[in-house]
């Protein structure tokens, strides 16, 4: 079956460290990949997605993923963490299924920001 | 331009009972998707409709859940009867057209309490 881990439920970082957040699919054919944030008591909002060509996907807030097919991972980096970034992050992986395309979320990561 | 908007965001139940969750995708929006997430997990597709058809309702529990889109704008999830394990956040997301790529626009969601 097809899924998606995410290594660490929690992640704790100290203002201005490097944030890396993990994440590896399972699929047969590579899937469309993304990184979603949800703030306490809001929707999920997309930080970045890969689709094809370059591996490296640069998004919003300063954060950007890197696609490594050999791995099967797409983990999340931001290189200086601010307190504002303290949120739940979803990755999630886009893969064929009933009546078209399906996506898959992980369990979400809840990242803490240390001052 | 307003977001995806849900009501109510919160609903007090007792089991037996039903409930229903209202949407209003953005507007222009053909693809609208309700999802279900536990808490500490991801979203997980309930079901996904391209304008008012229901083109992937396949994790929709059909005996007590069902949903509608009858004009292909607003769509209601509804749960009768509620039992407690249906305690969750439902969200509701739209996406200009069922493009695998597409960004999915969420809701706050709904966080329904059965007591």
């Amino acid at each position: 079956a097809q899924s998606v881990t995410q290594l660490g439920s929690h992640v704790s970082v100290s203002e201005g460290a490097l944030v890396l957040l993990r994440c590896n699919y399972s699929s047969s054919v590579p899937p469309y990949l993304f990184w979603y944030v949800q703030y306490p008591n809001q929707g999920l909002q997309l930080l970045l997605k890969y689709t094809t060509g370059a591996t490296l996907v640069k998004g919003i807030n300063g954060f950007e993923a890197e696609f490594k097919k050999s791995e099967t991972s797409f983990h999340l980096t931001k290189p200086s963490a601010h307190m504002s970034d303290a949120a739940e992050y979803f990755c999630a992986v886009m893969l064929s299924g009933t009546g078209g395309f399906k996506t898959i979320f992980g369990a979400g990561t809840r990242l803490f920001v240390k001052a | 331009e307003a977001g995806v908007v849900q009501s109510p965001r919160y609903k007090i139940i007792e089991k037996k009972q039903p409930v229903a969750f209202w949407c209003n995708p953005i507007s222009g929006h053909n693809t609208l998707y309700w999802y279900l997430q536990n808490l500490g997990q991801g979203p997980e597709l309930l079901i996904r409709y391209e304008n008012e058809e229901a083109v992937d309702d396949s994790q929709l529990p059909k005996d007590r859940f069902s949903a509608e889109r009858l004009k292909g704008v607003d769509s209601t999830l509804k749960i009768q009867p509620a039992e407690l394990g249906d305690s969750a956040v439902y969200l509701c997301a739209s996406s200009s057209s069922a493009l695998n790529t597409d960004t999915q626009y969420f809701g706050p969601g709904t966080r329904l309490t059965v007591l």
